[in-house]
């Protein structure tokens, strides 16, 4: 079946360690999204890409970095300059063109926390 | 001002009950609107899309104001299975980024 599947679920990280959080999907969506969410928050940007070897800044891109070198991968890395990296992360994905809400597709996120 | 402002609740109802929820959006260019659904610690799926004429599904019903900038969603005959947190999204017309762009969520719970 396709999907989006983001590894690891769960992951803890000491403070000034760098940690990439992993995207795959297999939708053949040329856009792919990277959301974070703070508890009682909604999803806000990361770090987005419409096609392959480009990528576009979200509200919240200081202290990530992203990729995207083939068109099913879209890894997050989470630096050490970003200072409050605990959050749950979630992936999406879209097929070509304007992105919809029933479009859209999301992995089942990943946690993240800092200890 | 957020782009999009939702009531974080939690609205805590009777099954049975009939609870609406009311999101406000910003920008008067923002084309399309969603409600989805999160339930704890998963993924959001979407809900239903709202048109401008308003639009049904089963217990649910959506409603766009676009003068005064809100949206709508009313639940009749509660369930529990309905306590999750509802999320509402817009997307902006006309605007480089092409992504959605989510209210922080009104969480619902319906108790027996």
């Amino acid at each position: 079946d396709g999907g989006i599947t983001q590894s690891p679920k769960y992951l803890f990280r000491k403070e000034g360690q760098n940690v990439t959080l992993s995207c795959e999907q297999n939708l053949n969506h040329d856009a792919m999204y990277w959301y974070r969410q703070d508890p009682g928050q909604g999803l806000r940007l990361i770090y987005y890409s419409q096609i392959v070897n480009d990528f576009q800044k979200g509200d919240i891109a200081e202290g990530y970095s992203v990729s995207r070198e083939k068109k099913e991968s879209f890894p997050l890395t989470v630096t050490s300059a970003q200072k409050n990296p605990t959050a749950f992360y979630l992936c999406a994905s879209s097929p070509s063109g304007a992105v919809s809400g029933n479009t859209i597709y999301f992995g089942e996120g990943s946690w993240l926390t800092v200890v | 001002r957020k782009e999009v402002e939702q009531d974080p609740g939690p609205f805590n109802v009777p099954e049975g009950a009939t609870v609406a929820f009311n999101c406000t959006y910003s920008n008067s260019a923002s084309q399309s609107f969603f409600w989805y659904r999160q339930d704890c610690r998963k993924e959001p799926k979407l809900l239903m899309s709202v048109y401008s004429s308003g639009n049904e599904d089963g217990r649910f019903t959506a409603q766009l104001n676009r003068a005064s900038q809100y949206i709508s969603l009313l639940i009749r005959d509660s369930k529990l299975s309905d306590s999750a947190t509802y999320l509402c999204v817009v997307i902006r017309q006309g605007t480089g980024r092409r992504a959605l762009t989510f209210g922080s969520g009104t969480r619902l719970q319906v108790q027996p």
